[in-house]
């Protein structure tokens, strides 16, 4: 089975500071994505990334940056928290492939910024 | 642009009965794919269906089915027999196209299935 961990199930932060989000995936994926859920918005991508050392910006980037490391990790970082960076957050991964290949998610953070 | 609508933030069913939760989507690519994911309370989302935009028949998984309407530019998620364990919430989402593994998500409905 696929599995996607993430770090933190539940994490509280102060505002300004810096917050790193963990996502691992042991399937080998290509494509790893961050994700925030907010309610009556759904999800929306912040960044993903489909090699190592690659990113890209998703819909709502800012206030935010990714690393890629390995091919493995990838990692959210909110460089100075603020209190509306409140949300759950979600990663996946997937296979570099077209048609009806899914993405696998991981459990979530529910990060509080106080 | 791409958009995905799902109108009904909240669905009651009774046990054993079906549900039909609404999926709009808009798009101006002629290849692209429908998927249906839950995500219980605990918050881990779960991958329920697909349909590729090319599909002729309408995909089906067990208790779920997927009413694909193309024309209409709808996918419609049906559950049959529900259960208590289906209360959750369910996202439709879409792929930009068929090159690519981006999704965009509606903003999800959340179903209450109740004895």
């Amino acid at each position: 089975d696929v599995k996607v961990t993430q770090s933190s199930r539940y994490l509280v932060k102060r505002t300004g500071e810096k917050v790193f989000l963990e996502c691992v995936q042991d399937m080998d994926h290509e494509n790893m994505f961050w994700y925030r859920q907010d309610p009556g918005l759904g999800l929306r991508l912040i960044y993903f990334s489909y090699d190592v050392k690659m990113k890209e910006k998703g819909d709502i980037p800012e206030g935010y940056s990714v690393s890629r490391e390995k091919k493995e990790r990838f990692s959210l970082i909110l460089e100075s928290a603020s209190t509306n960076q409140t949300s759950m957050y979600l990663c996946a991964s997937s296979y570099l492939t077209s048609g009806g290949e899914t993405q696998y998610f991981g459990p979530g953070t529910r990060l509080l910024v106080l | 642009a791409q958009k995905i609508t799902q109108t009904q933030p909240g669905m009651f069913v009774q046990e054993k009965e079906a549900v039909t939760l609404d999926c709009t989507y808009d798009t101006s690519d002629p290849s692209y794919g429908l998927f249906w994911y839950k995500q219980p309370s605990s918050g881990e989302m779960i991958f329920l269906i697909y349909q590729g935009s090319y599909d002729q028949q309408n995909a089906t998984e067990g208790r779920y089915s997927l009413n694909f309407q193309k024309a209409r530019k709808s996918a419609n998620l049906v559950i049959s027999a529900s259960q208590l364990g289906d209360s959750a919430m369910y996202f439709c989402a879409m792929r930009e196209s068929y090159n690519t593994d981006k999704l965009i998500f509606g903003t999800g409905t959340r179903l209450q299935v109740f004895p």
